[in-house]
């Protein structure tokens, strides 16, 4: 079974949208974390949050905004006035303590930001 | 400045030919990984290793061997034994600890199969 679920395969917004992307995770244990990366077309992964099972505090770094939802096993990303450089793979990940810390990633979500 | 080193960052390989894949990082992390990345799906684990002298297989271990016999080095060889070895290959590091720690990437190899 999926852990993480990206239901967006690919998304297409205009210059200065908010776009939200969705992440759904599944696990159950009671300590874990959730990851979001931005994969551009140079290939590396680039982090951008960490937020672990017990914080359920929305976070928000400039233009980005992460909101956690454990009742609804969620963690969204939303990017906020988008631009062009935000084109980009996204991936929501989840890690588990009890699994030894192993990584699940979703399978991505394709933003493009048209000027 | 401290990072995740891959090479190459291209290579082709003809059909039945091994070919390696090379990771190196100088942050000091313990645990490194390797993933696999087709187009459309997200990343699948190899490889990891929590220490030296040790790795345990992923999801997706046959056809790829790997070693680890220093904290910086994490080569991964590409068997001819894997059935569809073209795709793009991360490496990653992370400190491992009480508190789970975000993967540094490197780069990326892509690796085609002619």
């Amino acid at each position: 079974a999926q852990k993480v679920t990206q239901a967006q395969t690919e998304i297409s917004v205009v210059e200065k949208e908010d776009v939200t992307l969705d992440c759904v995770y599944e696990t159950r244990d009671t300590t874990y974390y959730l990851f979001w990366y931005k994969q551009p077309p140079s290939g590396e992964l680039v982090f951008l949050i960490r937020r672990n099972s017990f914080d359920e505090q929305n976070e928000i770094s400039g233009r980005y905004s992460w909101n956690f939802q454990k009742s609804t096993s969620s963690f969204n990303f939303t990017i906020t006035a988008s631009q062009v450089v935000d084109s980009a793979v996204y991936f929501c990940a989840l890690s588990e303590v009890n699994t030894g810390n192993q990584f699940y990633f979703g399978t991505g979500t394709s933003l493009t930001v048209i000027p | 400045d401290g990072g995740i080193t891959q090479s190459p960052k291209y290579l082709f390989r003809k059909e039945g030919q091994n070919v390696t894949l090379s990771c190196e990082q100088n942050l000091n992390h313990d645990a490194m990984y390797w993933y696999r990345q087709d187009p459309g799906q997200g990343l699948r684990l190899i490889y990891y290793s929590q220490i030296v002298n040790d790795f345990q297989k992923g999801d997706i271990a046959e056809g790829y061997s790997v070693s680890r016999e220093k904290k910086e080095s994490f080569p991964l060889t590409v068997t001819s034994a894997q059935k569809n070895p073209t795709a793009f290959y991360l490496c990653a590091s992370r400190l491992e600890g009480v508190w789970t720690g975000e993967l540094f990437f490197g780069e990326g190899s892509r690796l085609t199969v002619l």
